[in-house]
């Protein structure tokens, strides 16, 4: 029979509070990751990137952290608005890009 | 500015058929790779291209699923004959540098195969 599907982390936030999504990585020789936000019905979209000499980037409402000694990516959604609810995937790049599993992410009016 | 562009967006077909996949990558990006997305594996890598050619076809299922790149503003993903567990969300996506900017995605195409 058919195995059970993928079980994503979720996290529920209420609107206006902070949001930090975590992610395990695999490969200690990725150099370059990425976090991407997927809506409903759409494909993965860009929101961030982090290159493996830096420890933190920031954008407009968002940072990542990159911690290489424990493989470990998180992203921070400042004042987080209902917009912000989708799947959040890490992905790392070496020679080519692997997404992590995703993370559910609920904002509560 | 456009995005990447995918065609259909919904395709429904019987077991056996021949299906085909329809991508045009931003225009200026040298990579393109294609993904498939179900419930039970996520976002699977099945070939990607580097200036035409084709790099790394590790992901790609079975012999039944093949991928041309005939030019820089076009590619096929093609299934033949497709199966029902081929059944899920096929994404195009296209990057300017291989390996170190980012990956822009399409919308993806649903394929039904009853």
């Amino acid at each position: 029979g058919e195995s059970v599907g993928l079980h994503l982390p979720t996290l529920s936030v209420q609107e206006g509070d902070n949001s930090i999504i975590n992610c395990a990585y695999s490969n200690s020789a990725s150099d370059y990751f990425i976090w991407y936000k997927q809506e409903s019905g759409k494909g993965p979209q860009f929101i961030i990137d982090i290159r493996s000499n830096m420890d933190k980037r920031q954008g407009q409402r968002v940072t990542v952290l990159l911690n290489k000694t424990v493989k470990h990516l998180s992203l921070q959604i400042a004042a987080t608005q209902p917009g912000d609810s989708a799947v959040y995937f890490c992905a790392e790049i070496h020679y080519k890009l692997t997404f992590g599993k995703g993370t559910l992410l609920t904002v509560n009016p | 500015d456009a995005g990447v562009i995918q065609s259909p967006r919904h395709e429904v077909t019987e077991m056996g058929q021949e299906v085909t996949l329809r991508c045009k990558p931003i225009s200026g990006h040298n990579s393109l790779f294609w993904y498939r997305q179900t419930m039970m594996r996520g976002l699977e890598l099945l070939i990607y291209f580097n200036n035409n050619v084709p790099i790394d076809d590790s992901g790609m299922p079975e012999d039944r699923f093949s991928a041309k790149m005939p030019n820089a503003s076009f590619s096929t993903l093609k299934i033949q004959p497709s199966e029902p567990r081929d059944s899920a969300v096929y994404f195009c996506a296209s990057s300017k540098t291989f390996g170190n900017s980012p990956l822009h995605f399409g919308n993806g195409t649903r394929l039904t195969v009853t």
